[in-house]
């Protein structure tokens, strides 16, 4: 299984409502990663988690606020977002340990496109 | 100016011609991710290189660790190939991917 599952693919919200979105591997990886992207721009990190600890948090607003609850899954929890946090949000996950392929090997999910009303 | 930078932006091609991508660095980074993202959104990783070159059906990897400049090589190229093309460098001793802003291929028939 090489997969890394993303759940809703897509979803439409208000700026006043609360809503998660989901991350899965099992794959044992133990990074785990989410970024937004935005149309025509290459992927922007907004966190990291390490062993299921928050290791990067790259100044990411408060309204976005990210869990991982065991080494499997991750969420990203949204309240009160903005228009201008309609975008696609990714996750990633990579074994990460040491500098053999198999550690470094990037896998990326579907994507979930968020929209925000 | 970016730590990773891609060329070119946009590239356009015959089916059949042989395409290259290039991206250079200007960050130490402990290994080199060449990633495919079609329209729907998704990205695949092709390749991860930390030295030398690597193969793959028609896809060729390469990178140069001294003068920090890695290579995508695309032969025999076919319309199913058009997707946006990424490199990102992985941060050394980090989780952080830097991300080069993509090479949008279009192969027409």
């Amino acid at each position: 299984d090489t997969e890394v599952t993303q759940t809703p693919k897509h979803l439409v919200m208000g700026m006043t409502n609360k809503k998660s979105l989901k991350c899965e591997q099992h794959m044992g990886h133990r990074a785990m990663y989410w970024y937004k992207q935005k149309a025509k721009k290459p992927p922007e990190l907004m966190f990291v988690y390490s062993y299921e600890k928050l290791s990067i948090n790259e100044s990411v607003p408060s309204r976005f606020s990210p869990e991982c609850p065991n080494s499997s899954l991750l969420n990203l929890h949204l309240h009160a977002l903005q228009p201008e946090d309609s975008a696609l949000y990714l996750c990633a996950s990579r074994r990460g340990t040491g500098p053999t392929d198999s550690g470094n090997t990037i896998y990326f999910g579907e994507g979930s496109w968020l929209t925000v009303v | 100016k970016n730590e990773v930078e891609q060329s070119p932006q946009n590239l356009t091609a015959q089916e059949g011609e042989f395409i290259t991508i290039n991206c250079s660095y200007s960050v130490g980074i402990s290994a080199l991710h060449w990633l495919q993202q079609h329209p729907g959104g998704g990205i695949v990783s092709l390749f991860m290189l930390s030295s030398g070159k690597k193969k793959h059906g028609r896809l060729i990897a390469t990178i140069n660790i001294q003068e920090k400049h890695s290579s995508l090589h695309i032969t025999a190229s076919h319309p199913r190939d058009s997707a946006v093309y990424i490199c990102a460098g992985l941060l050394y001793n980090t989780d952080k991917l830097i991300f080069g802003t993509g090479t949008r291929l279009q192969v027409f028939p």
